[in-house]
């Protein structure tokens, strides 16, 4: 079984723009969550998704959103980019999401790099 | 909220030596806790993971972890170090948040395994 893929795995941005990241998870799981890894601020939680509807979302502005396809596979944009949103993004996927052991499954990430 | 906390951002061993990669929990109610490893430029693979049915729990390259209530500690252990345990290791706790679990991590903690 294919693991969860994200692309690209390296962007370049400079402050102002806008970018979408893309995932596509495990064959056969419906939920798909995100997460930003920074040096400073360690692994944060952005949004969950399922059945095409946002069920969680984390502590982050409004610039950061997301959806999902009927297919499972998630994208997330982020919008007026800020030096600050420069961090590697994380896919990761799961059956449901629905019970607290539900074991996720990451991807190599995308770095993203704002200048 | 719950909260992880690694103590040690940097762990140095000898290779053959043992390791010890220190975790702490706040809780609750019971949790269901987990260990990642990050390799250079990868995401994450799940190590291990509690679930309430044993208090010790075995993972994979040799990994265990002893879930200890009264300590609220999941520290995480390999009697022998070997060079290819060399990277970064993520305690995290599931949390409930609406509809669905997300994952809370800890800071991280760097293995360095000295030749």
């Amino acid at each position: 079984k294919a693991g969860v893929t994200q692309t690209p795995r390296y962007l370049i941005k400079t402050r102002g723009q806008q970018v979408t990241l893309s995932c596509s998870p495990i064959s056969g799981h419906r939920s798909v969550s995100w997460y930003q890894q920074t040096p400073g601020q360690g692994l944060q939680f952005l949004f969950e998704y399922f059945s095409e509807t946002q069920r969680n979302k984390g502590n982050f502005p409004g610039r950061f959103s997301g959806r999902q396809f009927s297919n499972s596979r998630s994208e997330m944009n982020v919008s007026t980019l800020e030096l600050g949103d420069s961090a590697l993004y994380l896919c990761a996927s799961s059956v449901d999401g629905s019970t607290s052991y539900n074991e996720q499954f990451f991807g190599p990430g995308t770095r993203l790099t704002v200048l | 909220a719950q909260s992880v906390t690694q103590l040690g951002s940097h762990v140095s061993v000898s290779e053959g030596a043992l390791v010890l990669l220190r975790c702490n929990y706040s809780s609750s109610v019971p949790p269901y806790l987990f260990w990642y490893v990050q390799y250079p430029n990868q995401g994450l693979q799940l190590l291990l993971k509690y679930t309430s049915a044993a208090t010790l729990v075995k993972g994979i390259n040799g990994f265990e972890a002893e879930f200890k209530k009264s300590e609220t500690s999941f520290h995480l252990t390999k009697p022998s170090a070997h060079m290819s345990d060399a990277a970064e290791y993520f305690c995290a706790v599931s949390e409930a948040g609406a509809g669905s679990y997300q994952l809370t991590f800890g800071k991280g903690t760097k293995l360095s395994v000295i030749p």
